[in-house]
């Protein structure tokens, strides 16, 4: 089965660090970038950045830039979403999504179940 | 404030046909695609349309997409129930050095 199974909830306080983790299986992993999306309690979709698992090569939102890392361990087809020092403003669901078609036809087809990421002291 | 502009929301009876825009400019719908995503409330967002007007497989044809310009447009024709939900619409925009940008949602309330 094509899924992406993303890690479980976490219960965080200020300024601790996080990585929550998406793993790809079903379908050959490195052959298509991987999407870090938030969606903060009652709002939107927000793109956070993106990962040629290939390569590792990374772009993030320039909302995100700085405050989140992206990288990808090919040996276990898994992506992460990682935060040195987290903020209460970081509270959301952290989706990942895998990005397919051709140049300038992409879209997400395939997401993840999403992580619910708390952060209270 | 999102790149992509959304309706908030919109409403419809069962059986009626309601359709949802997306503005947005010509670095991301002028020039790419534009793909649509269905929430349903609690679960993760699921491919209903990409490259404009494409289904997958296993979305009824109910749903169509469209664009014109910097716009794009879902419609939903034989309104169900369960078709209640968040609807985002999503692009590649060129500015920025590259990112991708979602439309606000629009939240349909089969009424």
């Amino acid at each position: 089965e094509v899924q992406l199974v993303q890690s479980g909830a976490e219960v965080k306080k200020p300024g601790e660090s996080l990585r929550i983790s998406c793993t790809g299986s079903g379908y050959s992993f490195t052959s298509y970038w991987i999407t870090w999306v938030r969606q903060m309690p009652g709002k939107g979709l927000e793109w956070m950045g993106r990962i040629d698992p290939k390569d590792s090569w990374t772009n993030y939102s320039p909302s995100f830039q700085g405050h989140v890392t992206i990288s990808v361990d090919k040996s276990t087809s898994t992506a992460f979403l990682q935060w040195s020092s987290l903020r209460a403003s970081d509270t959301a669901i952290y989706y990942c999504a895998k990005r397919s078609g051709p140049h300038r036809r992409w879209y997400f087809d395939l997401w993840g179940r999403g992580t619910l990421v708390i952060v209270s002291s | 404030q999102s790149v992509l502009t959304q309706p908030p929301s919109t409403s419809g009876t069962p059986g009626q046909r309601v359709t949802i825009s997306c503005s947005g400019s010509r670095s991301n719908i002028g020039i790419n695609t534009v793909s649509w995503y269905l929430q349903l409330p609690g679960t993760a967002p699921k491919l209903l349309i990409y490259n404009n007007n494409q289904r997958p497989s296993g979305v009824p044809d109910r749903f169509s997409g469209s664009k014109s310009g910097t716009s794009a447009s879902l419609a939903i024709s034989g309104l169900q129930s369960e078709d209640e939900a968040d609807y985002y619409c999503a692009a590649w925009d060129d500015s920025l050095n590259g990112r991708w940008v979602f439309g606000g949602g629009t939240k349909l309330t089969v009424l």
